[in-house]
């Protein structure tokens, strides 16, 4: 089993949608959990960074963890044809560097105008 | 903003080349690293280095060495290429420290084909 689980996708939605993003794990060590958006041949770019528990937002983005669960979700609001893109969960245990970070294999969006 | 450039793109090279792949981030971080990424493998690191010269091998280092002689500097060397080594090569940096402060930062990426 891998440590960190994401569906690739692909994930088709229409313009305006609320779309959800979602990763789980088995480590539950991990504290630091992370969203890159990676467009076509681009490298990724970090969107969002929490730390344990709870929920962060910013602007149409929403990350969630559920510690408990061992789950992390990344909604998006108000979805745009821009927002299409792969988005990558990461993770790690501890605020150190991030030779340790744990990524999933992405999820491929499509937001359809 | 954080820029890390790799300076070739798209590369393609016959079976048993030596590759250089170079890459150079300007934020004075201390950490570099190599990863290639595959469909369906996903971000896999090759190799990663905490200081000026110093390197510690990643999940994946078979078939590849690196260098770092400059802080800003961090080059990914193909011995002899092989056609499994096709791949899209991101290069990245990071700052040492805690929490969102040592996020990861992220080249455009180099396409390398190997026939």
């Amino acid at each position: 089993q891998k440590e960190v689980e994401q569906d690739p996708g692909p994930l088709s939605v229409p313009e305006g949608a609320i779309v959800s993003l979602n990763c789980t794990y088995s480590n539950s060590a991990f504290q630091y959990f992370m969203w890159y958006r990676q467009y076509s041949r681009k490298g990724p770019e970090l969107l969002m960074y929490t730390y344990s528990s709870g929920n962060k937002e910013d602007g149409r983005f929403t990350a969630q963890v559920d510690k408990s669960s061992k789950y992390i979700s990344l909604f998006i609001r108000d979805s745009q044809p821009s927002d299409s893109a792969t988005y990558l969960c990461a993770m790690k245990r501890g605020a150190g560097n991030n030779r340790k970070l744990i990524w999933g294999l992405g999820t491929s969006l499509a937001v359809n105008p | 903003d954080v820029k890390v450039t790799q300076s070739s793109r798209y590369l393609v090279k016959r079976t048993g080349e030596k590759v250089f792949l170079e890459c150079v981030q300007d934020m004075d971080h201390e950490n570099m690293f190599w990863y290639r990424q595959d469909p369906g493998l996903g971000l896999r690191l090759i190799y990663f280095s905490y200081d000026v010269k110093m390197k510690e091998k990643g999940d994946i280092p078979e078939g590849y060495s690196v260098s770092r002689e400059k802080k800003e500097r961090f080059s990914l060397i193909l011995e002899s290429a092989s056609t499994n080594q096709t791949s899209m090569y991101l290069c990245a940096s990071s700052p040492v420290g805690q929490g969102a402060g040592n996020t990861i930062y992220f080249g455009e990426g180099s396409w390398l084909t190997v026939v």
